[in-house]
């Protein structure tokens, strides 16, 4: 089942901050974020393993909470180079190494 | 380092007609992937290769097949095309049975219409 990703869109200026959500229905091993700009291929951010754990690149960060199957994508002090569609990929047990994505959320960092 | 490599770029089919995407990857992983790409939908997989001389259906299988030619080589044939069909299909690798697993690494996709 896939994952819901909210919000499906967000406009920010230059500067600004931004969260996009990703939640499932089912218990996670782990979770993926991609972001892809248009008409290039997805391009992988950081992997959120269950326990909480936060990572960063840049200033972009992420939390996973175990508990609610839950992860969150934090944009702090966004650059024009953010734009693009943010793709969230879920793993489960069960799954194996087969990834399901959200249906993506598409941020646009203005001037 | 090429990484991932798909052909074509682009394609234009008439319903009916059958063609093979090709995919190759010089990164050495076991497991490859055929994913499918349209608006608003995001990525859905379509069949996966966990490693060379293995292939799974994944979330939307019908109208495609795949070969796994080997550990570097996974194609995805279109029998008959239909316009259902027309999509961004992209291929990835990965090294994913690792713990903690490794990323998925994308190909630049194929643009395929059916017309």
């Amino acid at each position: 089942q896939q994952p819901v990703q909210s919000p499906q869109a967000v406009i920010l200026r230059e500067g600004e901050d931004a969260v996009i959500n990703c939640s499932s229905s089912k218990a996670l091993y782990s979770v993926h974020w991609y972001r892809q700009k248009h008409g290039e291929a997805p391009v992988f951010l950081m992997i959120l393993l269950k326990g909480g754990e936060q990572k960063g690149h840049e200033k972009i960060s992420a939390s996973f909470n175990e508990k609610k199957q839950q992860s969150s994508l934090y944009l702090t002090a966004s650059q024009l180079s953010y734009s693009g569609t943010y793709f969230c990929g879920t793993e489960t047990r069960a799954s194996g190494s087969r990834l399901t994505f959200g249906e993506g959320t598409q941020l646009t960092v203005n001037p | 380092n090429a990484g991932v490599t798909q052909t074509p770029k682009f394609q234009v089919l008439k319903t009916g007609q059958s063609m093979t995407l090709q995919c190759a990857q010089d990164m050495n992983h076991n497991s490859m992937y055929w994913y499918r790409q349209d608006p608003g939908m995001g990525l859905r997989l379509i069949y996966y290769s966990a490693s060379e001389g293995t292939t799974d259906k994944g979330e939307v299988p019908n109208g495609y097949n795949v070969s796994r030619l080997n550990k570097r080589e996974f194609s995805l044939r279109l029998e008959s095309a239909a316009p259902s069909q027309t999509s961004v299909y992209f291929c990835a690798s990965s090294e994913a049975r690792r713990r903690p697993p490794l990323p998925l690494h994308f190909g630049n996709g194929t643009r395929l219409t059916v017309t």
